[in-house]
């Protein structure tokens, strides 16, 4: 059973528009949020976080949002550039930090056309 | 700034033999994590380390696979013997006094 789920396999956008990427999970327990970006032949790399005290971060053309009463996270990037083309992959965690058992999405393959 | 060299990048070997890969971190570090990434069932957590000492290890799938973590600068994933089903990508990771998990580049295993 996935406990972090990302439904959209893929996602195609035009530079300068709007990505947004979803990411859903069943675990109350959770109460830590990442987003990591991975390009082919790389490990992934950490991009935003979110503690569930908050339902906004806000990192440059990133922002992440939280509704913890749907259980459901996104990610925003605007504008979207072709550099951002990778797959994003949604994390949990339950203790508070990253510094402990993190249960990942299967990702989402995000390809921004010029 | 963290960082994580694995080696080999790419491992092909044929079925019962042993693989071992390799972790190490080059900056300091609290934790350490090994994750496999499959199609079928993406990223998975396999085993960390917190201080050299294996925490949780509910990940490994069977007793075929073991780790271990002789100092804070090395640690290995054995697989032995290797079956098809083990061919993935195997991702160490480390956590940095930021509190955030750096993932290495990753080895390939290919099992024939």
């Amino acid at each position: 059973d996935q406990q972090v789920k990302q439904n959209s396999p893929s996602l195609s956008v035009q530079e300068g528009r709007i990505s947004i990427l979803n990411c859903d999970y069943t675990n109350s327990m959770f109460d830590y949020f990442l987003w990591y970006k991975k390009y082919p032949a790389e490990g992934p790399t950490f991009l935003i976080s979110i503690s569930s005290i908050k339902d906004k971060n806000e990192d440059g053309r990133f922002t992440v949002f939280l509704n913890k009463s749907a259980k459901h996270l996104s990610l925003h990037i605007v504008p979207s550039q072709p550099g951002d083309s990778a797959v994003y992959f949604c994390a949990a965690s339950g203790s508070g930090g990253s510094n402990y058992k993190l249960t990942f999405g299967k990702g989402t393959l995000l390809t921004v056309n010029p | 700034d963290a960082g994580v060299i694995q080696s080999p990048r790419h491992e092909v070997t044929e079925m019962g033999q042993e693989v071992t890969l390799r972790c190490k971190p080059i900056s300091g570090h609290n934790s350490l994590f090994w994750y496999r990434q499959t199609m079928m069932r993406g990223l998975e957590l396999l085993i960390y380390f917190n201080n050299n000492v294996p925490i949780d290890d509910s990940g490994m799938p069977e007793d075929r696979f073991s780790a271990k973590m002789p100092n804070a600068s090395f640690s290995t994933l054995k697989i032995q013997p290797s079956e098809p089903r083990d061919s993935a990508v195997y991702f160490c990771a480390i956590t940095s006094a930021t509190d955030t998990q750096y993932f290495g580049p990753g080895t390939r295993l290919t099992v024939l």
